[in-house]
């Protein structure tokens, strides 16, 4: 079973600066099943980025995917007061099971 | 508006049994699979089962496999979680998801993302 790690745990940023989080796979993976979701506290997670690099609808465009094989990278451009959050990547093969990360948590600076 | 609302939530002893209820409104259900993820206190999110559009299939992670049952109600737009022989590790906010898939332009294969999320029901298991 494929694990992801994501770093760094916690990362501390200012409004307007950009974030730049990592998730590394145990082993290759199609990029086609890599997703990122965006989790605040007692709300419902949020789909951000699927296919590693597509941004879901409504996703504003400061929020961007890439990477490939074991290395992903979710980028934001420019940080605003609502983007400080808890960032999931998340893999599946053609079938379950599902795998998320532990997760990176953005804090306001 | 597509919505999904989680029910059934509670504290409850171990090795007891709870009942989970998903309702959606704004799609038609019998459309879509759907998930059941959770979250353990101060942990991550971690997937927990999936139920196919009809019910067909099922997918479970290893550590419930057993003890929980996925289901669904197509024509009362719900979908559920049984859950058997609680234990103290169970204990998380248990959120439903919906499944949707899309083809990847020019293959035959599929994204298959859960787009739409509610806001959990929280489950403890404790004596």
């Amino acid at each position: 079973e494929i694990v992801l790690t994501q770093s760094p745990g916690t990362l501390s940023l200012s409004p307007g600066e950009r974030a730049t989080l990592s998730c590394r796979a145990s082993q290759s993976l199609s990029s086609t099943y890599l997703a990122w979701y965006q989790h605040k506290p007692g709300q419902a997670p949020r789909l951000l980025i699927y296919g590693a690099s597509r941004r879901a609808t409504g996703i504003p465009d400061r929020f961007s995917g890439s990477g490939s094989g074991t290395d992903f990278t979710l980028t934001i451009s420019r940080m605003e007061p609502d983007d400080f959050a808890v960032y999931y990547c998340q893999h599946h093969g053609s079938s379950p099971p599902y795998t998320f990360g532990q997760g990176t948590k953005l804090e306001i600076k | 508006q597509v919505q999904l609302v989680e029910s059934g939530g509670g504290v409850v002893q171990p090795g007891r049994s709870l009942r989970l209820s998903c309702a959606v409104s704004g799609f038609t259900l019998n459309n879509y699979g759907m998930h059941w993820v959770r979250q353990a206190p101060d942990r991550g999110l971690e997937w927990v089962a999936l139920i196919w559009y009809d019910g067909s299939n099922k997918w479970y992670t290893e550590s419930v496999k057993g003890r929980f049952t996925i289901s669904r109600d197509n024509s009362k737009n719900t979908l559920f979680l049984e859950m058997n022989s609680l234990r103290a590790e169970d204990t998380a906010v248990y959120h439903c998801a919906r499944l949707v898939a899309a083809r990847v332009p020019g293959t035959i294969n599929y994204y298959y993302n859960m787009d739409v999320w509610g806001k959990g029901t929280t489950v403890t298991v404790s004596s």
